[in-house]
Order: C-alpha cells, then sequence, then structure tokens
C-alpha cells in the first residue's frame, strides 16, 4: 500500500513558469487537500477537495488552482510561479465518514524553489 | 474556532517519558483533540486523537483534563528517533470541512 505519493519531490522554477505537483492516493479516499508549509511555520491550508469533481479554497489559495477528475488524483497547478511561492508542499487524504473522525494520511512533500 | 497553545520548545532524556502539554480552552463539545508529528520535514504523522476519555495506542498516551481545556500526549520511553515537531490540533468542521489548522507546534529533543 502506496498510501499518498508526491511527485516530484524536489523542483526548480524559474519566476512566471507554470507546473503541476502530483498527489495520488491508493486508499479510495473521497477528502484530500493541498498544505504548504514555509520555514519553522506550521502548514497551511491552500485547497480541498471533499470527492471528485468537488473543490474548494482553503487559507492562501491564490496562485493555485485545483482539479480533482477522479478519486485517486488531486493535482495542484501553479499558473505563473513567483518567489513567495517557495515552499514545501504537502498533500493529504482521509476517508470522508459521517458522524465519526478520522486521521490523515500525508505525503512526504514536495519541496518548490522558484527562482 | 478552537486554538491551540504549545510550549514552543521541550528537552527529554532518552528512555524518560516526554509529557508534552496542550491548552484548548475554547473547544467545543463535538472537538477532537488530534496529535501529529512532523520529523525532520518529513509529511506529518498521525500520533493519536480523542474526544473526552483518555486514550493509549502503540505509540503514545493521550490524557484529556475532564473539562477538556487541555490535555498531555505522553511517549512512555522517548527514543531518539521521536525528536521531531509535535502538533496539537483541534479538529475543525467549517468552511474548510475536515482540514486541521496547524500551529508551530513543540519541537520536541530527545537527548542521549
Amino acid at each position: 500500500n502506496a498510501g499518498v505519493t508526491q511527485t516530484p519531490k524536489f523542483q526548480v522554477l524559474k519566476t512566471g513558469q507554470s507546473m503541476t505537483l502530483q498527489c495520488a492516493q491508493d486508499m479510495n479516499h473521497e477528502y484530500m487537500s493541498w498544505y504548504r508549509q514555509d520555514p519553522g511555520m506550521g502548514l497551511r491550508l491552500i485547497h480541498y477537495s471533499v470527492g471528485a469533481g468537488i473543490t474548494d479554497q482553503g487559507e492562501v489559495p491564490n496562485g493555485y488552482n485545483v482539479s480533482r477528475s477522479t478519486t485517486e488524483d488531486f493535482p495542484l497547478r501553479l499558473l505563473s510561479a513567483a518567489p513567495s511561492q517557495t515552499s514545501v508542499y504537502f498533500c493529504a487524504s482521509s476517508s470522508e465518514i459521517i458522524g465519526r473522525d478520522t486521521e490523515a494520511f500525508f505525503g512526504q512533500g514536495t519541496r518548490l524553489t522558484v527562482v | 474556532d478552537a486554538k491551540t497553545t504549545q510550549p514552543p520548545s521541550m528537552d527529554c532524556a532518552e528512555g524518560r517519558a516526554a509529557n508534552l502539554p496542550c491548552n484548548h480552552s475554547t473547544i467545543s463539545g463535538n472537538e477532537y483533540v488530534y496529535w501529529y508529528r512532523q520529523i525532520h520535514s518529513q509529511g506529518p504523522q498521525y500520533i493519536i486523537h480523542g474526544l473526552k476519555n483518555n486514550e493509549t495506542n502503540e505509540m503514545a498516551s493521550l490524557i484529556i483534563t475532564e473539562d477538556r481545556k487541555s490535555s498531555t500526549l505522553i511517549l512512555p520511553h522517548a527514543t531518539l528517533r521521536d525528536t521531531a515537531v509535535y502538533y496539537c490540533i483541534v479538529r475543525v468542521r467549517d468552511n474548510y470541512g475536515q482540514n486541521f489548522v496547524f500551529g508551530p507546534g513543540t519541537r520536541l529533543s530527545v537527548l542521549p
């Protein structure tokens, strides 16, 4: 069981370039989300999805797009990279069961540097 | 939203119990307390969670006060591999759905 897989692990972009961070989970989880973590800080929510075809914004959505065409995949797109988007990005998934709370599984992160 | 307060850092001797406190005085009756940890910038790892009663699993114990305004995560026999940032999180159900709000956490250093 792979859990949550993120690719790439490392990426360097030039200002203005676009790219897609990939996230895939094999646990049939309905709920997936993207966080960013800046040095010395906790994680901040970018976007999330409660199921295929449904996405919504989190705390810091500007400059990022997401889509959820399948249950397994939740890619994060940087439209025009800026140095302020230099960060470590984490994808997470969990099962949405009404009336119960469940743990979230996190990927190992994508370390992005924008120069 | 219920917020949490944790000490920024703690030390613990290897083999001793590590007791990590967390205050969550504004917690609602149906909100759970979760603990995650992050080892050296890896993805956060689930440790334990609870609502009212004390909980124990293979990794740790969670002690929640009767008024639920604070809790303590206990690592019974800390090892060097337990050095990490520990996050106490109250589960928020709001516009962000099933999301976690991460604060700065407690940096635990297990010393040989």
